[in-house]
């Protein structure tokens, strides 16, 4: 069964803190992971990937896989309160042919 | 670049009409295209994977009757809701994705069926 887990939240975050995002998948052998930003009544808009273990950083968004347990983080540094949205977490499964696995999506407010 | 646009962004209909959705890939060709649908405030659903030129594949439960899907080329995906009933109502949006895995969405289509 293909999996992937997020905390629905909603996560409050104060302006200017970090705020971290977290998720965790089923398949060991997943290769491929990506956040995704939703703003209430609008579509998914790609926001980081990563493929490998480490971090990786653009801008105030830092993406964090650690493949060995499983789990993607996103974190968002000086935290805005155009920030506030739903974060899906999404993962490619080696054999789901092109399709992602979604997360359910954390909700994250950013309080001024 | 990676735009996808969608058409209409919404649309009202009565009960038993049928409804046409485009979804277009602006700047890439898209090798495959994928349609959602959400309900408020709940997760995404797949409800089909298209390849140009051939067959979509639904998700189980999806009635690929009711729901017709073309992809008529690499730039073109077409998802027809063959006679809407209320139930139908939802926000359905399509994605494509080039060479990679990642999927770049439209802006989504809010359909009101009355």
């Amino acid at each position: 069964q293909k999996e992937v887990e997020q905390n629905s939240g909603p996560l409050s975050v104060p302006e200017g803190a970090i705020a971290s995002l977290n998720c965790t998948y089923s398949d060991r052998g997943s290769q491929s992971f990506f956040w995704y930003r939703q703003y209430s009544g609008k579509s998914p808009e790609l926001i980081m990937s990563i493929y490998s273990n480490g971090d990786k950083e653009d801008g105030r968004f830092t993406a964090q896989l650690n493949k060995a347990s499983q789990y993607v983080s996103l974190l968002i540094r000086d935290s805005q309160p155009s920030d506030s949205a739903t974060y899906l977490c999404a993962v490619h499964f080696m054999d789901s042919n092109y399709q992602l696995i979604w997360g359910a999506g954390t909700k994250l407010i950013i309080k001024p | 670049g990676a735009v996808v646009s969608q058409h209409p962004s919404r649309v009202i209909c009565k009960s038993g009409t049928s409804v046409k959705i485009e979804c277009r890939s602006l700047d890439f060709q898209a090798t495959t295209m994928f349609w959602y649908r959400q309900f408020p405030k709940q997760s995404l659903m797949l409800m089909a994977t298209s390849n140009e030129g051939s067959k979509a594949t639904y998700e189980q439960g999806v009635e690929k009757d009711k729901f017709l899907i073309n992809h008529a080329s690499l730039t073109l995906s077409t998802l027809t809701v063959t006679s809407a009933h209320p139930e139908d109502s939802s926000f359905y949006i399509c994605s494509a994705r080039d060479e990679g895995y990642e999927q770049y969405f439209g802006p989504g289509t809010r359909l009101t069926v009355t």
